[in-house]
């Protein structure tokens, strides 16, 4: 079946460690996104690609680093200078250009203690 | 403000009722998307329309491009379509981005 895989689920880091948040998609669309969503607030766009080895930030990708190195795969790492990196992350992919529907992985929660 | 505001932010309806959520949006746009957050927290695309109206199931969508407003109905609602429904738009400035509503978190009762 085709569709966005983000693993793990649920994730756990001690503040002032790095992680790595994976989504693996094989609709063979160009574009890929991640998103962070909070409690009250709508999704807000951390970093996107639109083809293999190019990505841009999105509108709070202060404390993110991502990779698009494969059509494939979209990693989002979490370095530790976000501030606030406790939240709920979802990857997202379309094929490129205007009106095209978004496909979206379930989400990673992550919780930094 | 928001670019996109959607209303009500919460929503209770007992089986059976008709539910509307609403969706305005103050910029210009190539396609409104609705979404639906199950509390797994995946997310499901319900439509995509750029003019009209789109009908799936007991799902219809409507948009008024002149009024850059868009309704999302449920008719014969059940408690299993309790879940938080996101309003987003593709703006005719950024290309395929998506910039979301807040959801409407929305409980259906038995």
């Amino acid at each position: 079946d085709g569709g966005i895989t983000q693993s793990p689920k649920y994730l756990f880091r001690k503040e002032g460690q790095n992680v790595t948040l994976s989504c693996e998609q094989n609709l063979n669309h160009d574009a890929m996104y991640w998103y962070r969503q909070d409690p009250g607030q709508g999704l807000r766009l951390i970093y996107y690609s639109q083809i293999v080895n190019d990505f841009q930030k999105g509108d709070i990708a202060e404390g993110y680093s991502v990779s698009r190195e494969k059509k494939e795969s979209f990693p989002l790492t979490v370095t530790s200078a976000q501030k606030n990196p406790t939240a709920f992350y979802l990857c997202a992919s379309s094929l490129a250009g205007v009106n095209t529907e978004a496909f979206f992985g379930q989400g990673t929660r992550l919780t930094v203690v | 403000k928001n670019e996109v505001e959607q209303s009500p932010q919460n929503l209770t309806a007992q089986e059976g009722e008709f539910i509307t959520i609403n969706c305005s949006y103050s910029v210009g746009i190539s396609a409104l998307h609705w979404l639906q957050q199950h509390p797994g927290g995946g997310i499901v695309s319900l439509f995509m329309l750029s003019s009209g109206k789109k009908k799936h199931g007991r799902l219809i969508a409507t948009i008024n491009i002149q009024e850059k407003h868009s309704s999302l109905h449920i008719t014969a609602s059940h408690p299993r379509d309790s879940a938080v429904y996101i309003c987003a738009v593709t703006q005719k400035t950024s290309g395929s981005r998506l910039t979301f509503g807040e959801g409407t978190q929305l409980t259906v009762n038995p």
